[in-house]
């Protein structure tokens, strides 16, 4: 079965600080898809990313980057220089090839302060 | 423009009363799903669609029930809700399970 564990529950940094919010997954399959999502205060869920299994290359995206490590299983997220409005729930989430549900994680709530 | 609709926003009720959550989207999505949000367990997958009249049961499919007749509504009704279904409530769709699922705004369920 598959599985995604954030074990940051909360996170709070000073505007400016990076931070990591990390992501564990677990999986049989040999080909799977990792994505994440933000939760702002408002409550919508936004997507940041979409990723395959076979795509090991990390990704950056403005101030955000993606570092997958297939050997440890994990897929975590970076904000380089945190602003207010980051501020929110972040959901690491698993769909495997073979499986027709998305998992996700439970969360990390980052809180940056002014 | 591209969404994922969800009505009601927001809904108080009591126990036993039974409602329906409608759920559409306009963006011809084969699969759609149910998800409820709760504090620190994440989002859990309640039920979903992989089509037109094929629905399958997800995590958490106990006291739901949901009906898949057009491609672009996906309702999830409660027929006998209890307290414990007071939840935050997200539909999405995409193209499929391996496709990036787009999201509801959500509905905030309270069951007195």
């Amino acid at each position: 079965a598959q599985k995604v564990t954030q074990a940051q529950t909360e996170i709070s940094v000073v505007e400016k600080e990076d931070v990591t919010l990390d992501c564990v997954y677990e999986t049989r399959d040999t080909t799977y898809y990792l994505f994440w999502y933000k939760q702002p205060p408002s409550g919508e869920l936004v997507f940041l990313i979409r990723r395959n299994s076979f795509d090991e290359q990390n990704e950056i995206s403005g101030r955000y980057s993606w570092n997958f490590q297939k050997s440890t299983s994990s897929f975590n997220f970076t904000i380089t220089a945190s602003q207010v409005v980051d501020s929110a729930v972040y959901f690491c989430a698993l769909s495997e090839n073979a499986g027709n549900m998305l998992t996700f994680g439970g969360g990390t709530r980052l809180m940056v302060k002014p | 423009e591209a969404q994922v609709t969800q009505n009601p926003r927001y809904l108080i009720t009591v126990t036993g009363k039974k409602l329906t959550v409608t759920c559409s989207q306009n963006m011809n999505h084969e699969y759609m799903s149910w998800y409820r949000q709760d504090p620190g367990l994440g989002l859990r997958q309640i039920y979903y669609s992989m089509n037109v009249e094929v629905t399958d049961k997800g995590d958490v499919p106990e006291g739901y029930k949901v009906s898949r007749k057009e491609k672009r509504n996906f309702p999830l009704i409660l027929e006998s809700p209890s307290p414990n279904q007071t939840s935050l409530y997200f539909c999405a769709s995409s193209f499929g399970t391996r496709d990036t699922q787009y999201f509801g705004p959500g509905t905030r369920l309270t069951v007195l």
